[in-house]
């Protein structure tokens, strides 16, 4: 069965730091792509970035990058120069492809991310 | 271009009574999705179509739940009869294609109370 896993609850960083939000996966399958979403006090849920399961670069995306280790089945975002709007709950999401059909994202528990100034 | 539109944005209702939420996805999108997120249980699919056609209901918690797309542009899901455990905040989101490199973007969720 398809997992995802953040074991982060929660993060500190320091203004202007970088800093790095864990994500590992769980899947058979060889086609999925991995994502990452933000969702602010505010509530909604906004997406950040995408990897591809085939995809031979790392995303980048702005301030944010996804270093993808296929082997490891890891998914982590990292977050450069961290500003205070940064502050919120990160969730890491994959999307297995079965076979042609539609796949729904399933999601980690999240990260929430506090940037003190 | 408008994102996924949800709406109500807040309902406040009793116990018993019928709920229904609305979604418009992102115009060309033919896929959508209602997802439901709670502290226990975190973000999780309750239904999807594909071209307005059900493709995965498993998520749908029990037949008090309902969910219709009669056209490309607007979703319905229906609880009746409602209940507290049914708090939550349900969001909506659509994407272009099938498959798993597809975006799905989330519209900004309602909130549900049931008293």
């Amino acid at each position: 069965a398809q997992k995802i896993t953040q074991t982060q609850p929660g993060m500190f960083v320091q203004e202007k730091e970088a800093v790095t939000l864990d994500c590992t996966y769980d899947t058979s399958d060889q086609s999925y792509g991995l994502f990452w979403y933000k969702q602010p006090s505010s509530g909604e849920m906004i997406f950040l970035i995408y990897q591809g399961s085939y995809d031979e670069q790392n995303a980048t995306e702005g301030r944010y990058s996804l270093n993808f280790q296929k082997a490891r089945k890891s998914a982590n975002l990292v977050i450069s120069a961290s500003q205070l709007g940064d502050s919120a709950m990160y969730f890491c999401a994959m999307r297995v492809d079965y076979g042609g059909s539609q796949g729904n994202l399933i999601f980690g528990k999240g990260t929430k991310l506090s940037v003190k100034p | 271009d408008a994102g996924v539109i949800q709406s109500p944005r807040h309902e406040v209702t009793e116990m018993g009574q019928e709920v229904t939420l609305r979604c418009k996805p992102i115009s060309g999108h033919n896929s959508l999705f209602w997802y439901r997120q709670t502290m226990m249980r975190g973000l999780e699919l309750l239904i999807y179509f594909n071209n307005n056609v059900p493709i995965d209901d498993s998520g749908m918690p029990e037949d008090r739940f309902s969910a219709k797309m009669p056209n490309a542009s607007f979703s319905t899901l229906k609880i009746q009869p409602s209940e507290p455990r049914d708090s939550a905040v349900y969001f909506c989101a659509s994407s272009f294609e099938a498959g798993s490199t597809d975006t799905q973007y989330f519209g900004p969720g309602t909130r549900l109370t049931v008293l």
